[in-house]
């Protein structure tokens, strides 16, 4: 039974350049959460997603961040343009319906800018 | 507003030792309680939860009581292993309908030596 699965494991990009992180969330879950894992900050939501649809963003940093959820099985993280402080580890989880329910954690992609 | 505080790391301990890894919530209403683990490398797995106040969570030999009285969730273990090095988070899901944001910590790091 296939975890959630994130690509790329490891990103390395230049200042400016545009990045696409993409996540696989479990066959069946029908939320979708987007994080960000820093030494500074830990582990913050930018975004979640129910049913494809963005229920709330107010995690997202600032507008060169953007997330979509084309189909059930998909969703990418967008950074464009890229700044050194985008550097972080970034999860993708995803759980099926109710508030008590876990969430399932990708391995997460690791993004350096330069 | 909702919050949780868990104890700094890291916690060094030698193999068998007792671990007890303090977290405080604050919350309105009666949220769920979480604790998850996050190996090197990998993305966090739910360790344990408790869904209302006296319940006791317990997976691996690790435990957890939903204490309302002092809006705690305490993780204990007896006797730790060199594998339970791992980064715990404590977590809360707010009791509001239709809101899935957990709350994390600030994650606690324990390092177990043979």
């Amino acid at each position: 039974d296939a975890g959630v699965i994130q690509s790329p494991r490891h990103e390395v990009t230049e200042m400016g350049q545009e990045v696409t992180l993409r996540c696989k969330p479990i066959s069946g879950h029908d939320y979708l959460f987007w994080y960000r894992q820093t030494m500074m900050r830990g582990l913050e939501l930018l975004i979640y997603f129910n049913n494809n649809v963005p229920i709330d963003d107010s995690g997202m940093p600032e507008d060169r961040f953007s997330a979509k959820m084309p189909n059930a099985s998909f969703s990418t993280l967008k950074i464009q343009p890229s700044e050194p402080r985008d550097s972080a580890v970034y999860f993708c989880a995803s759980s099926s319906g109710g508030p008590y329910n876990e969430q399932f954690f990708g391995p997460g992609t690791r993004l350096t800018v330069l | 507003g909702n919050s949780v505080t868990q104890m700094e790391g890291p916690v060094t301990l030698s193999e068998e030792a007792f671990l007890t890894i303090n977290c405080t919530y604050t919350a309105t209403g009666y949220p769920s309680l979480f604790w998850y683990v996050q190996y090197p490398g990998e993305g966090l797995q739910l360790l344990l939860k408790a869904t209302k106040a006296d319940d006791k969570g317990s997976n691996k030999g690790f435990e957890a009581t939903y204490r309302k009285e002092t809006t705690s969730f305490h993780l204990e273990k007896g006797s730790v292993q060199v594998s339970d090095s791992a980064v715990y988070f404590c977590a809360l899901s707010p009791p509001t309908s239709g809101t899935y944001k957990y709350i994390f910590g600030t994650g606690t790091r324990l390092k177990v030596l043979a």
